[in-house]
């Protein structure tokens, strides 16, 4: 079946970097953007970035740029998002999620595929 | 940025009960709106998409309605298994979430 899978929880020290994975299965993962939302402890969901799995191509939101970094291997259908510098607020759930459209790298659309999560915990 | 403002915060209703959210952009979206369900401990579900569009495989007690700046998500006879809290999303300019709304066991 069609799934993402993500890596387990992380704990990190303030200024440290987190790597987070996300795994496709079941579709072809050169076809759609993957997307990375992070969510706080009783917050609410926040966009962070996607990347294009066939072109490497990324657009984040304003408030990330310079911190997060977006990667991806298409040999094992697996996407990455790295953030640095981090600090207690972003302490999260962090998912990745799937665009609905295949192939649709000029438009956006919703997301119908999501990971199960990676809780990242910042504490000294 | 494009806001999107959720009410009620909190909504309070009874199995059988017809439940309506309402959202709100702080400028147009077109049609490009999607409401997700989300379970604690779980990932969001989407439900709806451009507006009106029924996601596969999700109820048809849930629909959708509304473009440019006001949206609603009903759900015609609330279930048990549809306690949860629901988002928008606007994707007509990058991609924001309404803040949520709670819905309740009355």
């Amino acid at each position: 079946q069609v799934q993402l899978v993500q890596s387990g929880a992380e704990v990190k020290k303030p200024g440290a970097s987190v790597k987070v994975s996300c795994k496709a299965s079941g579709y072809t993962f050169t076809g759609h953007y993957i997307h990375w939302v992070r969510q706080a402890p009783g917050q609410g969901l926040e966009w962070m970035g996607r990347i294009n799995p066939n072109s490497g191509g990324i657009n984040f939101a304003q408030r990330f740029q310079g911190r997060v970094t977006m990667t991806r291997d298409t040999s094992i259908s697996t996407a990455y998002m790295e953030l640095s510098g981090l600090r207690s607020d972003d302490t999260a759930v962090y998912y990745c999620a799937r665009d609905r459209g295949s192939y649709n790298w000029n438009y956006l659309d919703a997301f119908d595929i999501w990971g199960q999560g990676t809780m990242v915990t910042v504490s000294s | 940025d494009i806001q999107m403002t959720q009410s009620p915060s909190t909504l309070s209703a009874s199995v059988g009960d017809r439940v309506t959210i309402t959202c709100r952009a702080s400028q147009s979206v077109s049609s490009w709106l999607a409401w997700y369900q989300q379970k604690p401990g779980k990932a969001p579900k989407l439900l709806m998409y451009q507006a009106s569009s029924l996601e596969s495989g999700v109820p048809s007690r849930f629909s959708g309605s509304g473009s440019g700046t006001e949206f609603t998500l009903t759900i015609s006879s609330l279930q048990p298994d549809d306690f949860a809290t629901y988002y928008c999303q606007q994707y007509n300019s990058y991609w924001t979430f309404g803040q949520g709304t709670k819905v309740e066991i009355k």
